[in-house]
């Protein structure tokens, strides 16, 4: 299953809501899940099963889709957000990731 | 509080081998599924291969099948990765990473492989 993300890169500034798409070649369910990385660090799981909040992540992460159309939301970026975001399917092996999406300060 | 330790990493010249450990704590380790996820420099992530807690299931990705083996010892709270013949686009930061069914908790530091002559 190939995960196709949108954008690749975009350029954003704090205050503004931010929306990332994650296209599976085939339908997945709920199975995704959405990771945040930061350069030199691990990466963090921000939100499972397309929708559920992690533990610990601000409100303002949002997540939806099903089948093969899901996105992400930051409803108001906050300078700790910017960062690289991975989609992740986890509906059959190998579990494959999007390609990422670089969030910048505008 | 959990933890993932990789170790295992350095240089390795092209058609050498190389094996990585994880070692995991502060959770039931015989119960959770075990992964690697790679990521070469300046790139995204990569997920390499995952075994099931009895160890009944292995699987990879294509890029590394029959040259790559997962196996775990459950006795020693740790997982392998052992790399033959490795290329120089095998070359990455390797991560191991658990969690419950849905996603991936819990991710080590990542140990790095440079395949290189």
């Amino acid at each position: 299953i190939q995960l196709t993300q949108s954008p690749s890169s975009l350029s954003a500034s704090v205050g503004d809501s931010v929306t990332i798409t994650c296209r599976a070649s085939q339908g997945i369910s709920s199975y995704l899940a959405w990771y945040q990385q930061k350069p030199g660090k691990a990466p963090k799981l921000l939100i499972r099963s397309a929708s559920t909040l992690e533990s610990g992540v601000p409100s303002r992460f949002s997540g939806s889709g099903s089948g093969t159309d899901f996105t992400l939301t930051i409803s108001s970026l906050q300078p700790e957000d910017f960062a690289t975001y991975y989609c992740q399917q986890l509906n059959s092996f190998p579990r494959t990731f999007g390609q990422g999406t670089k969030v910048e300060i505008k | 509080e959990v933890q993932l330790v990789e170790s295992g990493g350095g240089l390795v010249q092209p058609g050498g081998s190389l094996r990585l450990s994880c070692a995991a704590s502060g959770f039931t380790f015989s119960i959770y599924w075990m992964h690697w996820v790679r990521q070469a420099p300046g790139k995204g992530l990569e997920w390499v291969s995952h075994i099931e807690s009895d160890v009944s299931r292995t699987d990879y990705a294509d890029s590394v099948k029959g040259r790559f083996t997962i196996s775990r010892d459950n006795a020693k709270n740790t997982v392998y990765l052992q790399m033959n013949s490795l290329r120089a686009e095998d070359t990455a930061v390797y991560y191991c990473a658990t969690g419950k069914p849905g996603g991936l908790d819990y991710w080590g530091q990542g140990t790095l492989v440079t395949v290189s002559s």
